[in-house]
């Protein structure tokens, strides 16, 4: 199976910064890789896939990028609705997997 | 709108069956992959199982075996039978679309159903 290890875990950041979170696969993966975001008790939105294709209604302040083993999701000016937790999945083979997420937490 | 609704959660003792289901609206559940994922208390997400539109199933090691990803076209309905249920296997379960016929990225959550294993 393709393990996703997920950095920081726990990222704290206040509303404006700019910040990254990191997504490393195991074994190369090409570019295919998705964000989501999950807010508590919530269901996870997918706001990324093919590793920097913006899902339909995400606002343009979040991007993706990178190939292989290596990705990032960038959120360019944090809002306060922004802080959540945030995973990444690959979609390269089954099984499907995701990874521990990040959460992004008020200063 | 495209939508999909879980329901068949429960309590159940370990040993145990449950059937989920997760009922699609909006679009045709057939020609896209989809998937279920679950997520213990206050864990990550865990990609359990997916079916693509051919019909290939798939199921991550620790469900393989005891659980079944199956759907019934004409009711727009995807199933996942449990078997053997474990006090691990202890979740919420997401019903996902995927955006493409074969495994790739859900686009579209249901609210989840909780299955909690206990004696």
């Amino acid at each position: 199976d393709i393990q996703l290890t997920q950095s920081p875990s726990f990222l704290s950041a206040s509303v404006g910064d700019r910040v990254t979170l990191t997504c490393r696969a195991s074994q190369g993966i090409n570019i295919l890789l998705a964000w989501y975001q999950q807010k508590p008790g919530k269901a996870p939105k997918l706001l990324i896939y093919g590793a920097s294709t913006l899902q339909s209604g995400v606002p343009s302040g979040f991007s993706g990028s990178g190939s292989g083993t290596e990705f990032t999701l960038t959120i360019n000016s944090l809002q306060p609705e922004d802080f959540a937790t945030y995973y990444c999945q690959q979609a390269h083979s089954y099984p499907l997997t995701f990874g521990g997420g990040t959460k992004v937490e008020i200063k | 709108e495209v939508q999909v609704v879980e329901s068949g959660g429960g309590l159940v003792q370990p040993g145990g069956s449950l059937r989920l289901s997760c009922a699609a609206s909006g679009f045709m559940s057939s020609t896209y992959a989809m998937s279920w994922v679950r997520q213990a208390p206050g864990k990550g997400l865990q990609w359990v199982s997916g079916i693509t539109n051919s019909g290939g199933t798939y199921y991550t090691g620790s469900v393989q075996g005891r659980f079944t990803i199956s759907r019934d076209s004409s009711k727009n309905t995807l199933y996942l039978q449990m078997n053997s249920l474990r006090v691990e296997d202890t979740a919420t379960y997401y019903c996902a679309k995927n955006l493409y016929g074969t495994g790739s990225y859900n686009d579209c959550w249901g609210q989840g159903t909780q299955v909690t294993v206990s004696s």
